[in-house]
């Protein structure tokens, strides 16, 4: 399967900072990426669907100018958390669709806001 | 709108064990289904899938599930389970129809598995 990387692993920002989270399709061009956010014990959310080359779908109740996502090459979608506060602290993982329907899913991303 | 339901939120098992991990999704249409293991502050990865073709589908580190259209289920199995095998497990599912591309999946809330010797 594709190999999905995911950067930083770990950050820690200050409440009213802005923090970017990059997601690297590295083998496979990813017409469609998807972030998803993840409580500590919880099931997977998806935030919105990334689409190369034009503006994103964001899912009900995720702040499109809060969680800002660009997806400007076939291998790059960046996540941006603008003011970030404590209650943004979460883990964020990005996936790749394939042509197959199944999602190719990086590593995640540990964000803590203090 | 469619829905994945995981009934077991944890599972503990002995080492050697049998197990097997529920999962029922809801929907009027064909869907494609996903099992996905997570261990501890990691990402996804993907255990098996059902496409179409034999209901009984085998994925890596021993797993299969057998997929049930009149039940609407997806039960994940495993006859023998190791300690190595404790983590989070998701269920998913997605619209099978053409031109989907950027469907999403729907995750079910996850089942704890919880091996020990």
């Amino acid at each position: 399967g594709a190999v999905v990387s995911q950067h930083p692993s770990r950050v820690i920002c200050k409440s009213g900072t802005s923090v970017k989270i990059e997601c690297r399709s590295l083998d496979f061009q990813a017409t469609t990426m998807f972030w998803y956010r993840q409580f500590p014990k919880q099931s997977l959310m998806l935030m919105a669907t990334s689409n190369e080359g034009s503006k994103a779908t964001y899912e009900q109740g995720v702040e499109k100018d809060k969680f800002l996502i660009n997806h400007a090459s076939l291998t790059l979608s960046t996540l941006t958390v603008t003011s970030a506060h404590p209650e943004d602290s979460s883990f964020y993982i990005c996936s790749v669709k394939s042509p197959a329907y199944e999602q190719y899913f990086g590593p995640g991303t540990r964000l803590t806001v203090t | 709108a469619q829905s994945v339901t995981q009934l077991d939120s944890q599972v503990p098992v002995f080492e050697e064990a049998p197990v097997e991990l529920r999962c029922n999704y809801s929907s009027s249409v064909s869907v494609y289904l996903f099992w996905y293991v997570q261990y501890p502050n990691q990402g996804l990865q993907l255990l098996l899938k059902y496409l179409s073709g034999s209901t009984l589908v085998k994925g890596i580190n021993g797993f299969e599930a057998e997929f049930n259209k009149s039940q609407t289920s997806f039960h994940l199995r495993k006859p023998s389970v190791h300690i190595s095998d404790t983590a989070e497990y998701f269920c998913a599912v997605t619209y099978s129809w053409a031109n989907q591309a950027g469907t999403a999946l729907i995750f079910g809330k996850g089942t704890t598995l919880s091996v020990s010797s």
